[in-house]
């Protein structure tokens, strides 16, 4: 039973260009959560995802941000025109309940965006 | 501001020693979770403890729980070179985990 499944594990964009970072949960999970860390930083949150339902986004930044968790397919965290300020790890989780972030969270191995 | 705050930021000792790591958080919590998270890796669960526990074990690790004081700390005995690592400690808030900045360790052969 592979683990949560995060790609690419680094992502260059120049500025202005979109980056798209997909995590696919562990098997029979069907809620997502994105976080990001900040060098030197300790993990925020970013957003809650349900298949197809997007349950908490109060940590997503108002603009350039989207995230979505499709039926068929991996989570998708989307991030349009990039600034080097969006360079961070991006990681995923993911839980097979509701209450998981309570319960024993499954990371994945992060994206590393850099913008240059 | 962030809801956990670890303590020390960084920590140095000699391989065969003890390490202790703190944190704090400012509101009531169901839970608080310890993390580490080797460089340029991924993160990975050391241990939960509820808020109705005061002590837990796992192999080398020993966690406590104050919640009167709204701290945990973390102790890893008789340290080894591949605990070098960062630790973060997490507190539940509904379905947010909310982080600390962590601390980093560097256990010196």
């Amino acid at each position: 039973n592979a683990g949560v499944m995060q790609n690419p594990r680094h992502l260059v964009r120049r500025r202005g260009q979109e980056a798209r970072l997909r995590c696919s949960p562990m098997k029979g999970h069907s809620h997502v959560y994105w976080y990001r860390q900040l060098p030197e930083e300790g993990l925020k949150f970013m957003v809650y995802l349900q298949k197809e339902n997007i349950i908490d986004e109060s940590g997503m930044p108002k603009e350039r941000f989207s995230a979505e968790f499709p039926k068929e397919g991996p989570s998708i965290l989307r991030i349009q025109q990039v600034v080097r300020g969006d360079s961070a790890a991006y990681f995923c989780a993911s839980s097979a309940t509701s209450r998981g972030q309570a319960e024993e969270a499954f990371f994945g191995q992060g994206t590393r965006l850099t913008v240059v | 501001s962030q809801q956990g705050e670890e303590d020390p930021q960084a920590l140095s000792i000699q391989e065969g020693e003890n390490a202790t790591m703190n944190c704090s958080y400012k509101t009531s919590i169901n839970n608080l979770q310890w993390y580490r998270q080797n460089s340029g890796r991924g993160l990975v669960h050391l241990i939960l403890i509820r808020s109705n526990e005061r002590e837990k074990h796992s192999g080398r690790l020993r966690v406590t729980l104050d919640t009167s004081k709204k701290s945990s700390s973390l102790l890893i005995t008789a340290s080894r070179a591949a605990d070098t690592a960062s630790y973060f400690c997490a507190t539940d808030s509904n379905y947010q985990l909310i982080w600390g900045a962590g601390t980093k360790l560097i256990i010196k052969p």
